[in-house]
């Protein structure tokens, strides 16, 4: 079945480097752009990053430019987001996200049409 | 303070119907970019809930139904449910700051 399994997170301290995973499974990962969307504790939801189908493109929120990189591996069927100078306004569940382009075209149609469970990451010393 | 306004909360009797706003500006929803919107059970990840304005993908009750206008957009959930209990949240494209902004999130309470 369609299915996004994100694995990798966990308690850093600031600063510090962790990186972040995505397993995709049940449709055709390599034609998919892929995103990373996260969520502070009790607050709504923040993009964060994309990756085009073939890695060739890659945006970012501001608030993490510079310091996260996403990247993919479709030999892996894996999306990763590599997260460096981790600060405690980082401290969210984070999401990985099948972006799917609809009738209006890109990027106004796009919405994020399957989700992962999501993985806790916590910066705190 | 979120891109996207929606009202913090809203809530409904079983049966009746409810709407959730979502204004943006010329630069997201003004601008003619697609509202998807998406539900959020508690305690589970979000599901996309209506795409392109005022589709619903395959599966979602034909009791939700999304309209777009101007730079505002609205969900409407008809004959609630009790499972309907969630946080919804709005969403766009914004061009001022070249990424997919969301709303504030709204939660739905069946009273």
């Amino acid at each position: 079945q369609v299915q996004l399994v994100e694995s990798g997170g966990g308690v850093v301290q600031p600063g510090r480097s962790l990186r972040l995973s995505c397993a995709a499974s049940g449709f055709t990962f390599r034609s998919s752009g892929m995103h990373w969307v996260r969520q502070a504790p009790g607050k709504g939801l923040e993009w964060v990053a994309v990756i085009w189908y073939d890695g060739s493109n890659k945006d970012y929120a501001d608030s993490v430019k510079g310091r996260f990189t996403i990247s993919r591996d479709n030999s892996k069927n894996t999306v990763y987001l590599q997260m460096n100078s981790l600060r405690a306004e980082d401290t969210a569940v984070y999401y990985c996200a099948r972006g799917r382009t609809y009738s209006s075209g890109w990027p106004g149609g796009h919405a994020f049409d399957i989700w992962g469970l999501g993985t806790m990451v916590t910066v705190s010393s | 303070q979120s891109v996207l306004t929606q009202p913090p909360s809203v809530s409904g009797a079983p049966g009746q119907r409810v709407t959730i706003s979502c204004t943006g500006s010329s630069s997201n929803i003004g601008a003619g970019y697609d509202i998807h919107w998406y539900q959020q059970l508690p305690g589970t990840a979000p599901k996309l809930l209506i795409y392109g304005n005022n589709n619903r993908p395959s599966g979602v009750p034909d009791r939700f139904s999304g309209s777009k206008s101007g730079t505002s957009a609205s969900l409407a959930i008809s004959g609630l449910q009790a499972e309907d209990e969630a946080d919804y949240y709005c969403q766009a494209y914004d061009s001022s700051l070249s990424a997919w902004v969301f709303g504030g999130g709204t939660k739905l309470t069946v009273l």
